[in-house]
């Protein structure tokens, strides 16, 4: 799977839409670019997913650039419960193990 | 979304004691869930595949005898942490994939177990 690259860190304030961006520029083709959160001492929770289309869910948007090296998953109104680590994972879709591969993430602190 | 519950929630014990987590998937079948780990402000890492029927598939450097892993049902995976030492103190994660979902399904993680070995 492709590795991907986001921002160690980054602060939002509550109420403002924040920006996450993540590079993948060796995305192949058939690989979908996932996004997953963990907020602290809990499992991660499933965000959004695309290929190459942008998507839009309760949760978050998740734009998603021409050429597919990159992409910016936002949240338009962070709240404080927000804050978490935000993972973007790059996975083949024939996975067929379905495994992900996390990488550092993006620690996310929403302030007031 | 499904919902995969774990227990114990969070364990003390002893050194050289074994403990066992439960993973379960509470409303849907999980043919393979996955069992990853967390250090203190570092990233999951994957532990090992759990398949249901059959031998786990482990990472490399994840000893299969330290971690038994099984999956005797659709619905549950146990990984028993044996002869347990204070570097075995984690954050133990499982997910399950919901086959019926689709082969681009997200994956469904449980809430985590945090094992203190003393």
């Amino acid at each position: 799977d492709a590795k991907t690259t986001q921002p160690p860190s980054m602060d939002c304030a509550e109420g403002r839409a924040a920006n996450l961006p993540c590079n993948h520029s060796t995305i192949s083709g058939n690989e979908y670019v996932y996004w997953y959160r963990q907020i602290h001492s809990q499992g991660p929770q499933y965000i959004i997913h695309g290929l190459k289309n942008n998507e839009t869910n309760e949760m978050a948007s998740l734009i998603i650039t021409e050429d597919r090296k990159s992409s910016t998953l936002i949240l338009p109104h962070a709240t404080l419960r927000d804050t978490a680590v935000y993972y973007c994972i790059v996975r083949a879709i024939n996975n067929a193990g379905n495994m992900l591969t996390f990488g550092g993430g993006t620690r996310l602190m929403v302030k007031p | 979304g499904a919902v995969v519950s774990q227990h114990p929630s969070w364990v003390i014990c002893k050194s050289g004691t074994s403990v066992k987590i439960e993973c379960r998937s509470l409303d849907f079948q999980a043919t393979t869930m996955f069992w990853y780990r967390q250090f203190p402000k570092q990233s999951l890492m994957l532990m090992a595949t759990s398949n249901e029927g059959s031998k786990a598939t482990y990472e490399q450097g994840v000893e299969k005898d330290k971690f038994l892993i099984n999956h005797a049902s659709l619905t549950l995976s146990t990984l028993t942490v044996t002869s347990a030492h204070p570097e075995d103190s984690s954050f133990y994660i499982c997910s399950a994939r919901d086959p019926a979902a689709g082969s681009y399904n997200e994956q469904f993680f449980g809430p985590g177990t945090r094992l203190t070995v003393l």
